[in-house]
């Protein structure tokens, strides 16, 4: 299966601040990406759709304003979590896709704890 | 939108013995179905997928059987380790991408 990064692996910030995950493919090109949030012991929810070279498209509920998403290019894409506050704290998890392929793959996750 | 059911929500067996974790879904569109084996601190990782045009497919010691007329699929585990212990998500999808998970299942394997 595919190879996916994101770095940091855990992050805690204070209220207020802004944070960036990063998601990379390390060995295919993803036109396609996914970020996931998991809060403990649930599901993961699909927060947004980026496709290389346009904007994301979010979720019901998922605020574009305070979880940007920039897909520059096809092994790099980045979720900002802007003033972040407590509830923000959870799992993100970024998942790539290449051409005209169902199968995704995850990368490890990122843990957030906003403070 | 597509809704994912997944059952049981936990599930404790015996090192060799089977185990087997069901899902329905609702929108008869949907047409690809991957398990994912989540441990703790980590992604999911995909394990077996099924297509819409295919009953059954296995890999191993991990199956996966469809039944598109009833809407559900399940994972079967046979000759279970302790290394299997873990939580399990199905998902579905009705197009390319945005899948939609079941709320997941933990998987204890005892020795």
């Amino acid at each position: 299966g595919a190879v996916v990064s994101q770095h940091p692996s855990w992050v805690i910030c204070k209220s207020g601040t802004s944070v960036k995950i990063e998601c990379r493919s390390l060995d295919f090109q993803a036109t396609t990406m996914f970020w996931y949030r998991q809060f403990p012991k649930q599901s993961l929810m699909l927060m947004a759709t980026s496709n290389e070279g346009s904007k994301a498209t979010y979720e019901q509920g998922v605020e574009k304003d305070k979880f940007l998403i920039n897909h520059a290019s096809l092994t790099l894409s980045t979720l900002t979590v802007t003033s972040a506050h407590p509830e923000d704290s959870s799992f993100y998890i970024c998942s790539h896709a290449g051409l005209a392929s169902y199968e995704q793959y995850f990368g490890p996750g990122t843990r957030l704890t906003v403070t | 939108g597509e809704n994912v059911e997944q059952h049981p929500s936990t599930l404790s067996v015996q090192e060799g013995d089977s185990a087997v974790i069901k899902c329905t879904y609702s929108d008869s569109a949907s047409n690809y179905f991957p398990w994912y084996k989540q441990e703790l601190g980590k992604g999911p990782q995909l394990i077996i997928d099924i297509r819409s045009n295919v009953g059954e497919k296995k890999d191993q010691r991990i199956a996966v059987t469809l039944n598109k007329t009833a809407k559900h699929f399940s994972l079967h585990i046979t000759e279970t380790q302790p290394e299997d212990s873990a939580v399990y998500f199905c998902a579905a999808t009705p197009s390319y991408g945005k899948l939609t998970f079941g709320q997941g299942t933990i998987l204890t394997v005892h020795p």
